[in-house]
């Protein structure tokens, strides 16, 4: 089974531009969510997806944007990127979540990392 | 707001001493996630508890969800090199669908 993979690996941009992050879930798992984890630190909840829409969103502002297409997988814009933007951008997915017991766990890509000049 | 305290930022230990890390919510969770990232990896799923109370065992790891269902912790015995990484919790506040996840605990083998 494939896991979670984004691209791309790295992204270099300059203060201004923006970026686009792409990911693309686990067969069979509906829900994305974005995280921010700035070097040595921990994760910063971003954006969470599911079927299609937006479900949640962390404390950033409305520069960092997303979206979930048809075959769930999901694409982070960050615009006028500034230079604390700098960071590993992890998505994860899971499946839909049910109820308590689910097995929400959710399943990690290998980040990309975003480098802001 | 809800959140999830994680203790300590970091722990230093000789290879085979233990470890612990602890996890303190404000109000009552109705699951909690455990996850290991390894030095320049991603974060994987090591288990998750549900039951007030629960403890569960991996191997030298242990895994336990309080009474109240507020607090957990993973304690690892005899930690060996392979331990190295951040340990983080998720926890989900009872009725809601969203993730809170903890700080992370850093674990360090001094050399």
């Amino acid at each position: 089974e494939a896991g979670v993979t984004q691209s791309p690996t790295h992204l270099i941009k300059t203060r201004g531009q923006q970026a686009t992050l792409r990911c693309s879930p686990i067969s069979g798992h509906t829900s994305v969510y974005w995280y921010q984890q700035a070097l040595g630190l921990g994760l910063q909840f971003l954006l969470w997806y599911d079927e299609g829409e937006e479900r949640n969103r962390g404390n950033f502002p409305p520069r960092f944007s997303g979206r979930q297409f048809p075959n769930y997988s999901s694409e982070l814009n960050v615009n006028a990127l500034e230079l604390e933007d700098s960071a590993l951008y992890l998505c994860a997915s899971s499946l839909p979540f049910l109820d308590i017991t689910s097995p929400d766990t959710q399943y990690f890509g290998p980040g990309t990392r975003l480098t802001v000049l | 707001g809800q959140q999830v305290m994680q203790i300590p930022q970091y722990q230093h230990v000789q290879e085979g001493e233990d470890f612990t890390t602890y996890c303190n919510s404000s109000t009552t969770l109705s699951n909690i996630q455990w996850y290991k990232q390894r030095p320049g990896g991603h974060p994987v799923f090591l288990i998750q508890l549900v039951k007030s109370g629960e403890v569960k065992k991996q191997k030298r790891l242990t895994f336990q969800f309080g009474e109240a269902k507020k607090n957990s912790s993973l304690h690892i015995t005899a930690t060996q090199t392979t331990d190295v990484g951040t340990y983080f919790c998720a926890g989900r506040k009872a009725g809601n669908y969203q993730l809170i996840w903890g700080a992370g605990t850093k674990l360090i083998i001094k050399p």
